[in-house]
């Protein structure tokens, strides 16, 4: 299977930093994307890792480890517009993706 | 650039009845792929399309079943609904379909109820 775990729920502080994991089993995935998905809207697009490592884009930071099959994002300077639902996705075969089930983000003032 | 757009927004449909959800890709994108979400199931692959042809398939009943237009519009179709359907259904298109990782632009989805 190509099960995709992370945790349902975190709560971080405004200004601080959160680290959101990851994990799947390694094969059948070319690469990890990370997607926010604030309630009542689309997905949208942060991130995406083919190559182990640390990619950074501004506030947001995304790693992959392919061989052991995890990945995290990682907000510095928390918003309040920042809670939402961060999904990773693994990218499969002919842009199937296979999606976590989320992890809902809460920012407290 | 608009953006993926999706129509109706909004659906509340009955048991056994059918469906229809349209999606109008981005402009010069060819790939258009269907999402169901649920609260319970989360993000859940449909089917993609690209250049008319189902490429890829999720494991969904064979009451799901889309079809995609020589424009790259796309359309799914649920027939004989079940209470279970209820869900946001997510279309999202893509400049191609090759291998390789390319970003997937999401449209708002259909929000469908099925009492």
């Amino acid at each position: 299977g190509q099960n995709i775990d992370q945790p349902t729920e975190m709560t971080a502080t405004e200004g601080a930093i959160v680290q959101i994991n990851c994990t799947y089993q390694t094969s059948g995935f070319n690469g990890l994307f990370w997607y926010q998905q604030h309630a009542g809207e689309a997905p949208t697009f942060l991130s995406y890792n083919v190559l182990d490592g640390l990619e950074e884009k501004g506030r947001f930071s995304s790693f992959l480890s392919r061989s052991k099959g995890y990945s995290y994002l990682l907000l510095k300077e928390l918003q309040m517009k920042d809670s939402a639902s961060y999904l990773c996705a693994g990218d499969g075969s002919a842009r199937q993706l296979t999606f976590g089930s989320g992890t809902q983000l809460t920012v407290l003032p | 650039k608009a953006g993926v757009t999706q129509t109706p927004r909004y659906l509340i449909k009955t048991r056994g009845q059918q469906v229809t959800l349209s999606c109008s890709p981005i402009s010069g994108h060819r790939s258009v792929s269907w999402y169901q979400q649920t609260p319970g199931q989360g993000l859940q692959f449909l089917f993609e399309y690209f250049s008319e042809t189902q490429r890829n398939k999720g494991n969904f009943p064979g009451r799901f079943s889309g079809r995609q237009f020589s424009n790259s519009r796309s359309e799914m179709n649920v027939s004989t609904l079940e209470l279970g359907d209820s869900a946001l259904y997510l279309c999202a298109s893509s400049y191609s379909s090759l291998a390789g990782a390319e970003e997937q632009f999401f449209g708002p989805g259909t929000r469908l109820t099925v009492l």
